[in-house]
């Protein structure tokens, strides 16, 4: 089944406890990117990548890392965790930037 | 930098009528992608249709239709024969494509209830 798996779902954590958000996707997509969903915000793109080893900053890139290492994965790194960054996040692939983007089920963080 | 504009934070339709959700957007670019997503209470992110600029048709996708009006740089989605599965989150969405490094910008979301 073509599907983008992300982990953990749900993650409550303390202030500057490194974590990182995995995802992966099974479609040989080359576009990935990652999304966070605050309430009356709407999605924000925080990093997308083109392809492995291009990524590049979204509107949101402040205290987050990326690396596309493989094509197949894109994960998500909080380096320094804050408050301000419990929200819900997404991760999503497409074939190519323009085309339909496959999001996966979402991973709820919270920072204490 | 490109934004997207969704006025209508809550709005509700009759089961079997039809509802449209308004949507404009702002940029200088020529060529890009418009798109529709439905967030239902699950939190799942489903694509409802997609527009490509340069196409001056209107898409359709079954019940789900598009008014894009290029030069007012409106993008509005009809829901016809709304059904109780529709209540969901729906989330106007801009892509720009001229040098394929231009982020997904998204609206703030319209909350649309279907009534029986």
């Amino acid at each position: 089944e073509a599907q983008v798996t992300q982990n953990p779902r749900y993650l409550i954590t303390v202030t500057g406890k490194k974590l990182t958000v995995t995802c992966s996707q099974n479609m040989n997509h080359e576009y990935m990117s990652w999304y966070r969903q605050d309430p009356g915000l709407g999605l924000r793109q925080i990093y997308y990548s083109m392809n492995v080893e291009v990524t590049d900053k979204g509107d949101v890139p402040e205290g987050y890392k990326v690396s596309r290492k493989e094509k197949r994965n894109f994960p998500l790194i909080l380096e320094s965790p804050s408050p301000n960054q419990t929200s819900l996040y997404f991760c999503a692939s497409s074939l190519s930037p323009g085309g339909e983007q496959y999001f996966g089920p979402g991973t709820r963080l919270t920072v204490t | 930098a490109q934004t997207v504009t969704q006025s209508q934070p809550e709005m509700s339709v009759q089961e079997a009528e039809t509802v449209t959700l308004s949507c404009t957007y702002d940029t200088s670019e020529s060529n890009y992608y418009l798109f529709w997503y439905k967030q239902p209470p699950s939190r799942q992110m489903i694509l409802v249709i997609r527009q490509e600029a340069y196409k001056q048709q209107n898409a359709t996708e079954n019940r789900f239709s598009v008014n894009f009006q290029k030069a007012a740089k409106s993008f509005s989605l009809k829901i016809s024969d709304s059904q109780l599965g529709d209540t969901a989150m729906y989330f106007c969405a801009f892509m720009g494509w001229n040098s394929g490094n231009t982020p997904l910008v998204f609206g703030k979301g319209t909350r649309l209830s279907v009534i029986a």
